[in-house]
């Protein structure tokens, strides 16, 4: 279960409040994402980053913010225009570029244990 | 973009049965095709993956079929085990692009002893 890890792992918090969820890898990947899961709903991409300084928006960015100051680190500051908050929050780092030394696809996500986050 | 359609959404099988769980993409770039197992409570882990250049991949009891022309691929766990229940989801992306995967819906496997 080493790599990646997420904090908490279940977190409450009143409507209105911003609130950040963090994310660490010391896998050395230059790539992070974060998802979001509801049940039926897959894997949803909020916000992913492939280097240091630079994120992109996925496709239900609005309500969310991300940082990547360093590589090991990627925060989402869960704030208060998103609409619908309480879901579980997944994190994954992949290598993305290069060979992989572990001989393993440089496209595989490896992902967080995740935090479930309950706005009420 | 791509879009990744996934079925079926729940899945019920006997111990022992085989389990085939199905995909579709629309972008034909898409070259990487993982597929991840997420248990009750616990992280999504890669299972298996296929690359468009190849048509089957097998690992044990499970294995990956890819049609490139129809744009589908497919999972088959053979003689399942109630530990293989889990949530599957499948995954298209093109490596040496983007890199970022399109996940499908998910499928609960149920696998009754």
């Amino acid at each position: 279960d080493g790599g990646i890890t997420q904090s908490p792992k279940y977190l409450f918090r009143k409507e209105g409040q911003n609130v950040t969820l963090s994310c660490e890898q010391n896998l050395n990947h230059d790539a992070m994402y974060w998802y979001r899961q509801d049940p039926g709903q897959g894997l949803r991409l909020i916000y992913y980053s492939q280097i240091v300084n630079d994120f992109q928006k996925g496709d239900i960015a609005e309500g969310y913010s991300v940082s990547r100051e360093k590589k090991e680190s990627f925060p989402l500051t869960v704030t208060s225009a998103q609409k619908n908050p309480t879901a579980f929050y997944l994190c994954a780092s992949s290598e993305n570029r290069g060979g992989s030394a572990s001989g393993r696809a440089v496209e595989e996500q490896y992902f967080g244990p995740g935090t479930r986050l309950t706005v009420t | 973009g791509e879009n990744v359609e996934q079925h079926p959404s729940t899945l019920s099988v006997q111990e022992g049965d085989s389990a085939v769980i199905k995909c579709t993409y629309s972008d034909s770039a898409s070259n990487y095709f993982p597929w991840y197992k997420q248990e009750l409570g616990k992280r999504p882990q890669l299972i298996i993956d296929i690359r468009s250049n190849v048509g089957e991949k097998k690992d044990q009891r499970i294995a990956v079929t890819l049609n490139k022309t129809a744009k589908h691929f497919s999972l088959h766990i053979t003689e399942t085990q109630p530990e293989d229940s889990a949530v599957y989801f499948c995954a298209a992306s093109i490596g040496g692009g983007s890199y970022i995967p399109t996940f499908g819906r998910g499928t609960s496997l149920i696998v009754h002893p």
